[in-house]
Parts: structure tokens; C-alpha cells; sequence
């Protein structure tokens, strides 16, 4: 296993447009979650899934932002009508789900959006 | 709500010196402390962690300690090397079954040794 992948790696867009990321976790974990890191500033939770279950969204994840998991095992990040201010590195993490608490992330290097 | 607070950086070492990057948090009852690092170009990785009171967390030769009383969770390592340039999380993850795992990141702290 090479770990928890993330497509695009940057992902230049004008706004108003579009924009899907990709994340494959780790095959065995069974639980996801998306993180949003502007410059400067450590990472915000965004939502996370237990298998193809959304459990939590943030309140930072707007009406434009959805994701899904839909068989347990891929996500996918969309944000819809892209705005300067949604310009961030969007990372992706997976973990056993066996009591949670943070123990066993595995991040991803994150996709760098840049909206124009 | 929960929150990690950091010392701001950057922090400017010469290679053989004394780190510390302070942590401090704010939650309610007993989260689990972390300290995570990126490298130029690379994900997070776990550094250390502890999850509970007076817990000492250490990994290549970093450490941090749960402190309750002073609701701290400092970063320490005795000689720092060129290598250890990254930026360096302080992160916690709430108590509670129902949390989810997720984890509260502080705002992050450069670090930059020099030769």
C-alpha cells in the first residue's frame, strides 16, 4: 500500500468554475477525512466518513462544498462555484475507526487549489 | 469550543541547539495531545503523542509532556539538526466517543536550523 493518494496535486481555476478532488485512502482504513489548510495556518476539519457514512461536516462546509464516499473506500471533495476565498491546500487522511481520537492518521499531501 | 494555540514562528535555531515550541490548549475534559510535522513538500506525519495526564510522548529524540494543570503540551528536543527544518502542528482530539477522531490543529511553527 503507498498510502493515502490525492489527484489532483494542484489545481489552478477561474472563478466561478467547478473543481472535484480525489482522495484513495488506505485500503484497510475505514475511516476518511478532509481538512482545508490556508496559508500561514494549520489544518480545519471539514467532514469526515465512516465507511460510505458522512458522520460530521463542519460548519465551514458550505452549501457549495459536498462529499461523498459512495462505496467506502474513494472520496471525493466537489466545490461548486469556486470563489478566491475557497483558494487552500485541501489534504485528505484515513484511520482505523477503532476508537477514533486521532490515533492512526495517515495524511495525504494534499491537493493545492488556486481559484482566479 | 476546543482550541491549540502555538508560539509563532519562524523559529530561527543554529544546527546543536535547545528547541522549544510551546503548545497550550483550550478543552473540555481530557482530549489526546499531538505534535505532527511537514516537511517542504511533504503530508503530515505524526511526530509523538499522549493521551492522557503526565503522559511524556517521544520520537526522534523530540518530546512533549501532558500537562493538565497548565493545560500544555510543549515540544522539546535537546540538539536540533539541519534536517529537523520543517513546520511543527501542535493538535489535540476532543474527548468523547461520539468525536469521530477528528483533530484540532494549532496554527503551525517554522522551524530553521542552520549550519
Amino acid at each position: 500500500d503507498t498510502g493515502v493518494s490525492q489527484d489532483p496535486r494542484h489545481k489552478i481555476t477561474k472563478r466561478g468554475q467547478n473543481v472535484t478532488f480525489r482522495c484513495d485512502p488506505i485500503s484497510e482504513h475505514n475511516r476518511l477525512y478532509w481538512y482545508r489548510q490556508t496559508l500561514g495556518q494549520g489544518p480545519e476539519f471539514l467532514t469526515y466518513f465512516q465507511n460510505e457514512a458522512q458522520l460530521e461536516k463542519s460548519r465551514l462546509l458550505s452549501d457549495r462544498f459536498s462529499a461523498e464516499r459512495p462505496k467506502g473506500s474513494f472520496s471525493t471533495l466537489e466545490i461548486q462555484r469556486t470563489e478566491q476565498g475557497d483558494s487552500a491546500m485541501y489534504l485528505c487522511a484515513s484511520s482505523t475507526g477503532t476508537g477514533g481520537r486521532g490515533y492512526g492518521y495517515t495524511f495525504g499531501s494534499g491537493t493545492r487549489l488556486t481559484v482566479v | 469550543g476546543d482550541s491549540v494555540t502555538q508560539m509563532e514562528g519562524p523559529v530561527t535555531l543554529s544546527e546543536e541547539a535547545f528547541l522549544t515550541i510551546n503548545c497550550t490548549y483550550t478543552a473540555t475534559g481530557y482530549p489526546s495531545l499531538f505534535w505532527y510535522v511537514q516537511y517542504p513538500g511533504e503530508g503530515l506525519q505524526l511526530l509523538l503523542k499522549a493521551t492522557k495526564a503526565d503522559d511524556k510522548g517521544s520520537n526522534k529524540g523530540f518530546e512533549a509532556t501532558y500537562r493538565k494543570e497548565t493545560t500544555s503540551f510543549h515540544l522539546e528536543k535537546g540538539s536540533v539538526q539541519v534536517s529537523d527544518s520543517a513546520v511543527y502542528f501542535c493538535a489535540l482530539s476532543p474527548p468523547g466517543g461520539n468525536q469521530g477522531g477528528k483533530l484540532i490543529f494549532g496554527q503551525g511553527t517554522e522551524l530553521s536550523v542552520k549550519p
